[in-house]
């Protein structure tokens, strides 16, 4: 079974500021997605990210990029120039295609904290 | 299309009543999960459907959980003879198999709270 790892329980960071999340995980499968998903207070959770296993290329989109580091089993988030609505709850998610009609398999979450 | 949504938001009852949420999924997605977040945790898998039909369910589905997708659109998740334990946020998602990465779109959840 795959498991997920996230050992940062909370982090606070600067408006304007980058904040790093970090992201282990644990499979013997080659091919497989990671997610980060966002879950603001009170809201629901929405998809910031998606790296394949299969692309070397780190995915970035807008202020938010990753760096996955396939043979380490890492897949940090990094948050640039932070604004206040970055606030929220970051889950790091593996799936295996296939497995379950592609469940998400989620880590136990970094709460983020942007200061102004 | 306003996104998946259920219902209710908020539940509390009573240990041993039963319970049943309902989950709408957006229109044209055919795979439906639920998972379920306890406080502080990230969510846990917990059952799918693909159309109608259930086909995989968690260990952690004790046979007090129920589920049905009786028309391939709609789910309900029943509890039965609830206990303290089940006190958590039940999170549905929906999915299109043939969107590119199969995305998952989550609703808002239903707090439960089993006094």
């Amino acid at each position: 079974a795959q498991t997920v790892t996230q050992s940062q329980p909370e982090m606070s960071v600067q408006e304007a500021e980058t904040v790093t999340l970090s992201c282990t995980y644990d499979t013997s499968e080659n091919n497989y997605y990671l997610f980060w998903y966002k879950q603001p207070p009170s809201r629901q959770m929405i998809l910031v990210i998606r790296q394949e296993a299969y692309k070397q290329q780190n995915a970035t989109e807008n202020r938010f990029s990753v760096n996955f580091q396939k043979a380490a089993k890492s897949f940090s988030l990094k948050i640039s120039d932070s604004q206040l609505g970055d606030t929220a709850m970051y889950f790091c998610a593996f799936m295996k295609p296939k497995a379950a009609g592609n469940k998400l398999t989620f880590g136990g979450g970094t709460r983020v904290l942007v200061k102004p | 299309d306003t996104g998946v949504s259920q219902n209710p938001r908020h539940k509390i009852t009573k240990r041993g009543q039963n319970v049943t949420f309902r989950c709408d999924p957006i229109s044209e997605h055919n795979r439906l999960y639920w998972y379920r977040q306890t406080l502080g945790q990230g969510p846990e898998f917990l059952t799918y459907f693909q159309n109608e039909a259930q086909l995989e369910k968690s260990r952690l589905l004790s046979d007090r959980f129920s589920a049905e997708r009786p028309k391939g659109s709609f789910s309900t998740l029943e509890i039965q003879r609830t206990e303290q334990g089940d006190s958590a946020m039940y999170l549905c998602a929906s999915s299109q198999e043939r969107l590119a990465h199969n995305e998952q779109f989550f609703g808002p959840g239903t707090r439960l709270t089993v006094l």
